[in-house]
C-alpha cells in the first residue's frame, strides 16, 4: 500500500483557517486520498476524499495537487472543537475491502 | 442502532483471562472491522468480515486472538490467555458496502466508542 507523510503536529489560532498537509509521493492514479480525524477520547470519525479534483463538504475542504503526489486539508475557521488527530490515508479502489490503514496522523492544536 | 455499539465499555483483568469483546455495528452495514489503538497511536487494522465471513485476518498479532461475526451483524473479538502486552482501546466499525468501492461515500467507516481493555 503506497504511503503517506504527514507532520507530527500543528498549532492554530482559532477562528483562523488551518492548512494540514499531506504527502503521497508513491500515490497510483487509482488510490482515492481520505481523511479522518479522531477527538480526544473517541474513535476516529470521517471528514472528507477525493481522487482527483478538489473537493468541498460542510466539514473541510480537500486540495490535491495536480501531479496528486500531495493534498491539504483545510478547516476555513478553525474551533477549539476541531483539536484532533488527523488523518490522511489512501484507499484503493478494490471492490471488497474497506479496510483503512492508519498512520500516526497530524495532531491539531487550537488555542483561543 | 444508530451507531455503533461496543461493550464493555472498560474491562479489567487478570492476565491469563480470556476476554470477550463485542460490537453490534450499524443496522444493514455488510462490513465491520476490528483495530486495536495503544495511547498515543493510531489505531491498528486487526481483521474484518463482509456479512459473516471473515474476509482478512492479517491483522491478529498471534492465534490467541479470534474473532466471529457467525450471523452477519454483531461480531465478538476474543483474546485468549491475556497479557499485558494486550492492553489497549479496542475499536469496532462499520460500513454500509464494500462493493461501492473506495470512491463511494458508501464505503466509509463509523467507528465506535471502543473498549478499554486493562490486563494486570
Amino acid at each position: 500500500d503506497a504511503k503517506t507523510t504527514q507532520p507530527n503536529s500543528m498549532e492554530s489560532n482559532e477562528e483562523e483557517p488551518v492548512h494540514l498537509p499531506c504527502n503521497h509521493s508513491t500515490i497510483s492514479g487509482t488510490d482515492y486520498i481520505h481523511w479522518y480525524r479522531q477527538l480526544p477520547s473517541q474513535g476516529p470519525e470521517y471528514v472528507i476524499h477525493g481522487l482527483t479534483s478538489n473537493v468541498n463538504n460542510r466539514m473541510a475542504s480537500l486540495a490535491i495537487a495536480e501531479d496528486r503526489k500531495s493534498s491539504t486539508l483545510i478547516l476555513h475557521r478553525a474551533t477549539l472543537r476541531d483539536a484532533a488527530v488527523y488523518y490522511c490515508i489512501l484507499r484503493v479502489p478494490s471492490s471488497n475491502t474497506g479496510k483503512l490503514i492508519f498512520g500516526q496522523g497530524t495532531t491539531l492544536q487550537v488555542k483561543p | 442502532g444508530a451507531g455503533v455499539s461496543q461493550s464493555p465499555r472498560y474491562k479489567v483483568t487478570k492476565r491469563g483471562q480470556d476476554v470477550a469483546l463485542r460490537c453490534d455495528p450499524i443496522s444493514g452495514h455488510v462490513s465491520l472491522y476490528w483495530y486495536r489503538q495503544a495511547l498515543g497511536q493510531g489505531p491498528e487494522f486487526l481483521t474484518y468480515f463482509n456479512y459473516e465471513a471473515q474476509q482478512d485476518k492479517s491483522g491478529l498479532p498471534n492465534d490467541r486472538f479470534s474473532a466471529e461475526r457467525p450471523e452477519g451483524s454483531i461480531s465478538t473479538l476474543t483474546i485468549q490467555r491475556t497479557e499485558q502486552r494486550d492492553s489497549a482501546m479496542y475499536r469496532c466499525a462499520s460500513s454500509l458496502a464494500p462493493g461501492a468501492g473506495a470512491g463511494s461515500g458508501a464505503n466509509v467507516l463509523t467507528f465506535g466508542a471502543g473498549s478499554r481493555l486493562t490486563v494486570l
